[in-house]
């Protein structure tokens, strides 16, 4: 089975801090995304990633910024959390390619900004 | 980026009843997609679709890769009250090369005794 693992479930942080979320994949897929979800407004992306040191802006990109140094491990950085970035944050993997693009996701992590 | 239009927004069964939900798009896609969200969870991959008219089951659960390429179907036969959850469909567009795909808005199923 393929396994996305985010280091954190709940997450509270201060106005202004940097925070890392950290995400690890098993199966050695190529691709890798950041997503968060707010009620109403489904899925939306922040950055993928599709090989080492290589990121591409999502659809929300505008506050975060991205780390891939290993295939298997894939940050989202706050550069300075703000309110609005409070929301329920998505890891997601994928072959990609002709291997198949079904993205396979973490357990989530709920960040709360104060 | 682009939302695949999914219906129904919510919809609310008694246990025993079939559910169907779909999800439109006007662009073609290569694959087709069903997750299953649970409260606090990350969505769970239900079924893939790969190929136009292509008709898959997963136990109670049922999706059609629309002959169009632009539509897919879920139906969940006999519901129970573990299906209440939401469900999420997603495609891959025939146009990206990078392997985005696009998500639906999720369709909540709550299911009563």
């Amino acid at each position: 089975d393929v396994k996305v693992t985010q280091s954190s479930r709940y997450l509270v942080k201060r106005t202004g801090e940097k925070v890392f979320l950290e995400c690890v994949q098993d199966m050695d897929h190529e691709n890798m995304f950041w997503y968060r979800q707010d009620p109403g407004l489904g899925l939306r992306l922040i950055y993928f990633s599709y090989d080492v040191k290589m990121k591409e802006k999502g659809d929300i990109p505008e506050g975060y910024s991205v780390s891939r140094e290993k295939k298997e491990r894939f940050s989202l950085i706050l550069e300075s959390a703000s309110t609005n970035q409070t929301s329920m944050y998505l890891c997601a993997s994928s072959r990609g390619g002709t291997g198949g693009n079904e993205a396979f996701f973490g357990q989530g992590t709920r960040l709360t900004v104060v | 980026g682009q939302q695949l239009n999914q219906s129904p927004q919510s919809m609310f069964i008694q246990e025993g009843e079939d559910v169907s939900m779909n999800c439109t798009s006007s662009s073609i896609f290569n694959t087709w997609l069903w997750y299953k969200q649970e409260p606090g969870e990350g969505p769970v991959l239900l079924i893939a679709l790969y190929k136009a008219g292509e008709l898959t089951s997963n136990g109670r659960l049922t999706a059609q890769f629309g002959i169009t390429r632009k539509d897919s179907f879920l139906n969940i036969s006999a519901s129970i009250p573990s299906d209440v959850g939401i469900y999420f469909c997603a495609g891959h567009m025939t146009t990206d090369s990078w392997g985005k795909l696009q998500f639906g808005a999720g369709t909540q199923v709550v299911v009563t005794p």
